[in-house]
């Protein structure tokens, strides 16, 4: 079945520093691929988002690109900040013709940034 | 601004209580959903609803089951508590043609004792 993996947190690093958080993906065809992210104490947001390939989804400084040779979706910081420090969630809708698309998650990645 | 709120943050219940947790969101959503929260598992889909007194099982409905009276309402009810059940649960909201853009509440952790 369609399925999502992400590398295992916690991801530690200094404010500043360049950030990426892997992600891979099983899907049948070519399935829409999310970054969500949960900050302490609240409910997961959507981040960015890419519907096909070579697509790249941008918000916040953040970055990812859909490769559909490497089935890869990772996330991207060039300069990351303290208020950064959250667990992100990839994510992927299968591509249907028909029927209810849910959202299957990864199991998310921890980011611990010091200042 | 959008909102998904969840009746509790933190539930304590003893093993065979019946459970109710609510979601109401503000944004006229069709779509609404459960999920629960596990370390190393993610996020897994127990419920969700695209209409009002409709329902449709995710990945993980044992034990658990969904009422929907209202559009603006989602409950999850928990028949019979089992410690098994200690998790944090999600509730999130999506429109009919964006159902990956998914709204979620803040959760609510659930300790069964």
């Amino acid at each position: 079945g369609d399925s999502v993996t992400q590398m295992e947190g916690p991801v530690t690093l200094s404010e500043e520093a360049f950030l990426t958080i892997n992600c891979t993906y099983t899907a049948t065809g070519y399935p829409s691929l999310f970054w969500y992210v949960q900050y302490p104490g609240e409910g997961l947001q959507l981040l960015l988002k890419a519907t096909k390939a070579d697509d790249k989804g941008s918000n916040k400084g953040f970055e990812a690109t859909y490769r559909k040779e490497t089935t890869s979706f990772h996330l991207e910081k060039g300069s990351v900040q303290v208020s950064d420090s959250a667990v992100y969630f990839c994510a992927l809708t299968p591509r249907r013709d028909t029927g209810f698309q849910k959202l299957v998650f990864g199991t998310g990645t921890r980011l611990l940034v010091s200042p | 601004d959008v909102k998904v709120t969840q009746s509790s943050r933190y539930l304590v219940k003893r093993t065979g209580e019946k459970v109710f947790l609510e979601c109401v969101q503000d944004m006229d959503h069709e779509n609404m959903f459960w999920y629960r929260q596990d370390p190393g598992l993610g996020l897994r889909l127990i419920y969700f609803s695209y209409d009002v007194k409709m329902k449709e099982k995710g990945d993980i409905p044992e034990g658990y089951s969904v009422s929907r009276e209202k559009k603006e309402r989602f409950s999850l009810i928990l028949e019979s508590a089992s410690t098994n059940q200690t998790s944090m649960y999600l509730c999130a909201s999506s429109s009919l043609d964006r159902n990956y853009e998914q709204y979620f509440g803040p959760g609510t952790r659930l300790t069964v004792t």
